[in-house]
């Protein structure tokens, strides 16, 4: 069975600090597909960046960087120099060749002070 | 390029009644699935259409039935509405292929009094 872990209920920052969110993934599937999304209070889910399972480089973009780990099943990601516009709901998700279906966390709660 | 609507916004119904919600890809976009977003919680996914047809399903009772029209747009139905359906139900869409990117409709918020 497929399943996403994301710890993390809720985080409070100030802004400018850098946070990570985790998340950690299940699969026997060999290939994947693990996805960040963020749900701002108007409710829609936008899609931030999507990773595939041969595809263990880590990226960045602008404040945004992830960090994969297969050996640890992880897919972390991080907000650096948080802005007050973060504050949102972060999903991890994952499809896999098997469950054909995205699979989302319980999504991390950030709340970015000024 | 419009991106993915979904109507309506909001919309209130009592206990037993039916509703349809509706959904119209993005662009070039001919794959939909509904997903189920309790408060507090991850979207559940529902189903997956493709070709008009019902592709993949999740764990939901057969009160939830679907449809895609020859234009991709898609509707959900829910018949005998529970207190338990009230969410966001979300729509998104993507080109075929296991690993394209789903981009999400605004989602409708029913509420079931």
């Amino acid at each position: 069975a497929q399943k996403v872990t994301q710890a993390q209920t809720e985080i409070s920052v100030v802004e400018k600090e850098d946070v990570t969110l985790d998340c950690v993934y299940e699969t026997r599937d060999t290939t994947y597909y693990l996805f960040w999304y963020k749900q701002p209070p108007s409710g829609e889910l936008v899609f931030l960046i999507r990773r595939n399972s041969f595809d263990e480089q880590n990226e960045i973009s602008g404040r945004y960087s992830w960090n994969f780990q297969k050996s640890t099943s992880s897919f972390n990601f991080t907000i650096t120099a948080s802005q007050v516009v973060d504050s949102a709901v972060y999903f991890c998700a994952l499809i896999t060749d098997y469950g054909q279906n995205f699979v989302f966390g319980p999504g991390t709660r950030l709340s970015v002070l000024p | 390029d419009a991106g993915v609507t979904q109507s309506p916004t909001h919309l209130i119904k009592t206990r037993g009644q039916q509703v349809t919600l509706r959904c119209s890809p993005k662009s070039g976009h001919d794959t939909v699935s509904w997903y189920q977003q309790a408060l507090g919680q991850g979207p559940q996914f529902i189903f997956q259409y493709y070709e008009e047809e019902e592709r993949q399903r999740g764990n939901f009772p057969d009160r939830f039935s679907g449809h895609q029209f020859p234009n991709y747009s898609s509707e959900l139905n829910v018949n005998a509405l529970l207190l338990g359906d009230s969410a966001l139900y979300l729509c998104a869409s993507r080109q075929p292929g296991l690993g394209n990117t789903q981009y999400f409709g605004p989602g409708t918020r029913l509420t079931v009094l």
